[in-house]
């Protein structure tokens, strides 16, 4: 069964330092987006990405935040100084257009930041 | 009001038990439906899309009223393996209607 990976499955880091988080989306799915959970919070929306540029975002992914796709295959999450409080679950997730909305998650990076 | 609302729970239960999940969402301009289910330290996995209708898998039916902005999920006959956090999605209206927001969730607990 095709699924979403995504690496590394848990990365420390250090306040200031930049953190690039890797997915690989479903090979037919179009619509990419990252979420992320804070430890005992609700799942909640960063960013959606669709036709290699950001459709939606929220008020969480400010200007500290980017997304990209280099290639045909990775999409990806950078977060250029970390804060404490980005320590969170980021889930990558994919859509298949011709669907009524299922979203595909993948196993989830775990961002701890010191 | 929220977006999405849920009963914060935790609901512990019997095995064999019939348990209720509700959820209620504030935009009435919404149009996709959903309950998903989150095991612990895991990723959101679909259990089931919800239909104006009302649809049923297995042990699991959901309903859906839009008029009062409420969904449902109710799990017969309680299993073990349904222990884990069950998440109300609802899509949000256009332009962003291709992304999903969640509720906070609702933890099952089945116990022996």
């Amino acid at each position: 069964e095709p699924e979403v990976t995504q690496t590394p499955s848990h990365q420390v880091t250090q306040m200031g330092q930049e953190v690039i988080l890797r997915c690989v989306p479903i090979s037919n799915h179009l619509y990419f987006y990252w979420y992320r959970q804070i430890l005992g919070q609700k799942v909640e929306f960063l960013v959606s990405f669709y036709n290699n540029e950001i459709s939606e975002k929220s008020e969480i992914f400010d200007d500290q935040f980017s997304v990209e796709r280099p290639d045909g295959s990775n999409f990806t999450l950078k977060i250029r100084s970390t804060k404490l409080e980005d320590s969170a679950m980021y889930f990558c997730a994919s859509r298949d257009p011709g669907s009524t909305g299922e979203l595909f998650f993948g196993e989830g990076s775990r961002l701890t930041v010191l | 009001r929220k977006e999405v609302e849920q009963d914060p729970g935790p609901f512990n239960v019997p095995e064999g038990a019939t348990v209720a999940f509700n959820c209620t969402y504030s935009n009435s301009a919404s149009q996709s439906f959903f309950w998903y289910r989150q095991d612990c330290r895991k990723e959101p996995k679909l259990l089931m899309s919800v239909y104006s209708s009302g649809n049923e898998d297995g042990r699991f039916t959901a309903q859906l009223n839009r008029a009062s902005q409420y969904i449902s999920l109710l799990i017969r006959d309680s299993k073990l393996s349904d222990s884990a956090t069950y998440l109300c999605v609802v899509n949000r209206p256009p332009p962003g209607y291709s992304t999903l927001t969640f509720g906070k969730g609702t933890m099952l607990l089945v116990s022996p």
